[in-house]
Formats: C-alpha cells, structure tokens, sequence
C-alpha cells in the first residue's frame, strides 16, 4: 500500500501569484486533512473533507484559500494572491475515518517572495 | 478548547542515554486520543504511537515507551539507548470527538543525539 503523496515538493513564487498543490491519500482512506506548519511550531488544522465533502475550515483558512476533493479521491489546495505570510510546509494526511491515526505525506514546502 | 505543551524546545544527549519527552494535553472531551510522530530533517512526519484514553497501559515497543498518566494529563515518551538516528522533532498530539478529530499538535520537541 503506497502512502500519501504531495506534489510538488518544493515551490517558489512571487507575491501575487497563485498556486496548487495536490494530495493523493492512501487508496480507501475517505478522510483527507490538510494542515500548515511553519517554521519551528507543529501543524495547525487547515480543513478537512470526508469523501468528497469539506466538513470543517480553520479561521486560519482565509478567503484566499480553497480546497477540493472531487470524488472523493486526489485533493488540491489553492491559495490566490500569495502573501510572504503564506511561506510554509503543508502538509496533507488521510485515516480511514473518525479518530483512526492520520498518514501523513511528505509536504509541499511554499516560499513566497 | 483543545491544548497539547511540550515544554521542552530541545533536548541534547550522547549515544546510549535514556531520554524522556514530555507531554501535557488539556481536553474537556470524555473520549480522547493522544499520538506522537516523528519529524526527521526530511520532513516527513511519521507515525509512532495512538492511544485511547480509556487505555491507561504504558506501552512499549522496542526502545521506545510511553507513559499515559490520566490524572495528569500527560502521555510522555522515552527513548532507551538513544542513537544518532533518532534525532528529531517530536510532536505530541491530540484529538476528539468534540473538534472534528483533528489533530491539535504541540510546539515540538528538537532531540539532538550526538555520538
């Protein structure tokens, strides 16, 4: 069984651009989590879906910030208007459901210039 | 509200020494679950333990153990004969029923192990 994949690993961009990232969960995991941490601090809760509906947002997820899940598979995180304050590691990880252990993947690693 | 310390920012030890992270949780949910995970400089966050807390047993698996004291809150972990390859961070976590199962992790603990 593969893990959680992130991709990309690493990106830069300038302030005002937009950027994606995507999560491919564990096959047959129906919960999907994202989650930032910068730097020196742990993960802070971002949003999370079950299936293919997004159940709970963080404050922490501003305007500027959308996620997906289409059926229920693969999801992607969009954040428009990039700020150097969105410079972070996120981090994606799925469980099977309720409190299950959550899978992480290796990250997407956003700098902002 | 949820609440995970770990109020060691970063711990140093040589090769072979035992060494303990502590953690402290505050929860008002009746039905709780407490995790650590590993982050190696590679990023990653791995998975290394998830207890119940209707399940007060210490736990042990090889050099690692953990400690889950209830009527302290706490659920520490320690490392017997450390070694260069566990240098990490170390997060401590919680969820519950209450907020969603998410995870509410604490600041993290640096263990530096020299050789």
């Amino acid at each position: 069984d593969t893990g959680v994949s992130q991709n990309p690993r690493h990106k830069i961009t300038k302030r005002g651009q937009n950027v994606t990232f995507r999560c491919d969960p564990i096959s047959e995991h129906n919960r999907l989590y994202w989650y930032r941490q910068t730097l020196g601090q742990g993960p802070e809760f971002l949003t999370y879906f079950q299936n293919e509906a997004q159940l709970e947002k963080s404050r922490l997820l501003s305007d500027r910030f959308s996620a997906e899940r289409p059926k229920g598979s693969f999801s992607t995180l969009e954040i428009q208007r990039t700020e150097q304050g969105d410079s972070a590691m996120y981090l994606c990880a799925s469980s099977s459901g309720g409190p299950d252990t959550q899978y992480f993947g290796p990250g997407t690693r956003l700098t902002v210039l | 509200a949820q609440k995970v310390t770990q109020a060691q920012t970063e711990i140093s030890v040589v090769e072979k020494e035992d060494v303990t992270l502590d953690c402290v949780y505050e929860t008002r949910d009746t039905t709780y679950y407490l995790f650590w995970y590993k982050q190696p400089p590679s990023g990653e966050l791995v998975f290394l333990i998830r207890r119940n807390s209707f399940d007060e047993q210490n736990e042990i698996s090889g050099r690692y153990s953990w400690n889950f004291q209830k009527s302290t809150s706490s659920f520490n972990f320690t490392i017997t004969a450390s070694q260069v390859v566990d240098s990490a961070v170390y997060f401590c976590a919680l969820s519950g029923w209450e907020y969603g199962n998410k995870l509410v992790f604490g600041a993290g603990t640096i263990l530096r192990v020299k050789s």
